[in-house]
């Protein structure tokens, strides 16, 4: 079964509006991480913000905040004043459980992001 | 600055080549990861480490195996290369997770192509 859905193949945002990247995962431990990571057309992954599952309050980087619902099992992200240099792949991922070096990540299929000027 | 690096970003390689993707990570990280990235799929597991000599199968490790001596040091082997085996490698390292968050750093990829 799919543990983390990213129902947006793709997104367009105008420069400096606001942007919601949609995430939604399925587990049955109390226990886990939330991840989302930028990939630009180079092809590195850069983490950009952390979300766990114990957390009281949504997580927030600059400009990347995580909308986090617990009982809806969603951990949207979004992009505040959109940049042209946010035109990215974007990938929610999910880690469980939280204490174990045998514990993964996995990853959803990923949307891309374009912001026109 | 911390980092992970990998021996190639791009390679070419015949069907039936053996082909060895090499990881490196200066961080002091115990486990270590080995993914492929598909248009449309996202990132698969192959394989991953969780400390030196140990290894563990990911979602995807037929026709892949792989190899750590040193704690620093990851490598990907494809055995007999095949043209289904053309895709983005992707290496990531991370501490051993205890409660923080613990994220995975990646390095900057390797395209490898099977002809």
């Amino acid at each position: 079964a799919q543990k983390i859905t990213q129902t947006q193949p793709g997104m367009f945002v105008q420069e400096k509006e606001a942007v919601t990247l949609d995430c939604t995962y399925d587990t049955s431990d109390p226990s886990y991480g939330l991840f989302w990571y930028k990939q630009p057309s180079s092809g590195e992954m850069i983490f950009l913000i952390y979300q766990g599952s114990y957390d009281q309050q949504n997580a927030t980087e600059g400009r990347y905040s995580l909308n986090f619902q617990k009982a809806r099992k969603s951990a949207n992200l979004v992009i505040s004043a959109s940049q042209l240099g946010d035109s990215a792949m974007y990938f929610c991922a999910m880690r469980d459980p939280m204490n174990s070096g045998y514990s993964t990540l996995t990853f959803g299929k990923g949307t891309m992001l374009l912001v026109s000027p | 600055d911390v980092k992970v690096t990998q021996s190639s970003r791009y390679l070419v390689k015949r069907t039936g080549e053996k082909v060895f993707l090499e990881c490196v990570q200066d961080m002091d990280h115990e486990n270590m990861f080995w993914y492929r990235q598909d248009p449309g799929l996202g990132l698969r597991l192959i394989y991953f480490s969780y400390d030196v000599k140990m290894k563990e199968k990911g979602d995807i490790p037929e026709g892949y195996s792989v190899s750590r001596e040193k704690k620093e040091r990851f490598s990907l082997i494809l055995e007999s290369a095949s043209t289904n085996q053309t895709s983005m490698y992707l290496c990531a390292s991370r501490h051993t997770p205890r409660g923080a968050r613990n994220e995975q750093f990646f390095g900057p990829g390797t395209r490898l192509t099977v002809l």
